[in-house]
């Protein structure tokens, strides 16, 4: 148990819908990252909080907004879903802001666009 | 654009012999990391390598940092069914906040 937790496990919904998905960090950290995973792309960076701000920012579409909240949980909305955006999302966590600090990864969000 | 290219992508190989995982850039990485992830669940951390030519051991896996710190690998000695999983090698630059960038991963599989 890596100590990250996300919230749903699995999400089903139609294209043209909005989600959100939840994370909550370990304890004690105060960076939270977000990354998707499909079979034709692998593992891609979408965003890095720490604490409270934005850190870092990957190829993350318009669509797509994040934040991390003062009590350092964070939040993913997907909108205008397309069928393409159909992949698994991991949300992670770490002591740190940089690469120095270990990443947790949790078990997954996983969204099916219909 | 895939920074990070990853070989073999599938092994399947016997219990008892010895692998080796390639992951190689043309891009310097301040830290090169490796995960091994399964199914339904997260990728974990196993090493962390920071210095060029840096090797690391971890029970039967040993891990490498090219001199260039372009690229590296992982090598299994004696791989048991427990090790079956996919390695993901991951490559981050301080100048970049925590961003990590993934290789495709290899897809082990070890049969008894």
């Amino acid at each position: 148990d890596s100590g990250v937790t996300q919230t749903p496990k699995h999400l089903i919904t139609a294209t043209g819908q909005r989600v959100t998905l939840r994370c909550s960090p370990r304890s004690g950290d105060l960076s939270v990252y977000w990354y998707q995973q499909s079979l034709d792309q692998g593992l891609q960076f979408l965003i890095q909080y720490y604490n409270g701000e934005e850190r870092a920012k990957g190829n993350i579409l318009e669509r797509f907004s994040a934040q991390q909240f003062p009590d350092l949980h964070s939040e993913l909305n997907l909108s205008s879903l397309e069928l393409g955006d159909s992949a698994l999302y991991f949300c992670a966590s770490s002591i740190g802001r940089a690469l120095d600090s270990p990443l947790h990864f949790g078990n997954g969000t996983r969204l099916t666009v219909t | 654009t895939q920074l990070l290219e990853q070989s073999p992508q599938f092994l399947s190989i016997q219990e008892g012999e010895n692998l080796t995982v390639y992951c190689n850039s043309s891009s310097v990485f301040s830290s090169l990391q490796w995960y091994r992830q399964e199914p339904g669940e997260g990728p974990v951390l196993l090493v962390t390598v920071v210095t060029g030519g840096e090797v690391k051991k971890l029970k039967r896996l040993t891990f490498q940092f090219g001199d260039a710190r372009k690229d590296s690998s992982l090598h299994i000695t004696a791989a048991q069914t427990g090790d079956t999983g996919l390695y993901l090698c991951a490559g981050g630059r301080y100048n970049q906040g925590g961003k990590l960038i993934f290789g495709q991963g290899t897809e082990l599989s070890v049969k008894p």
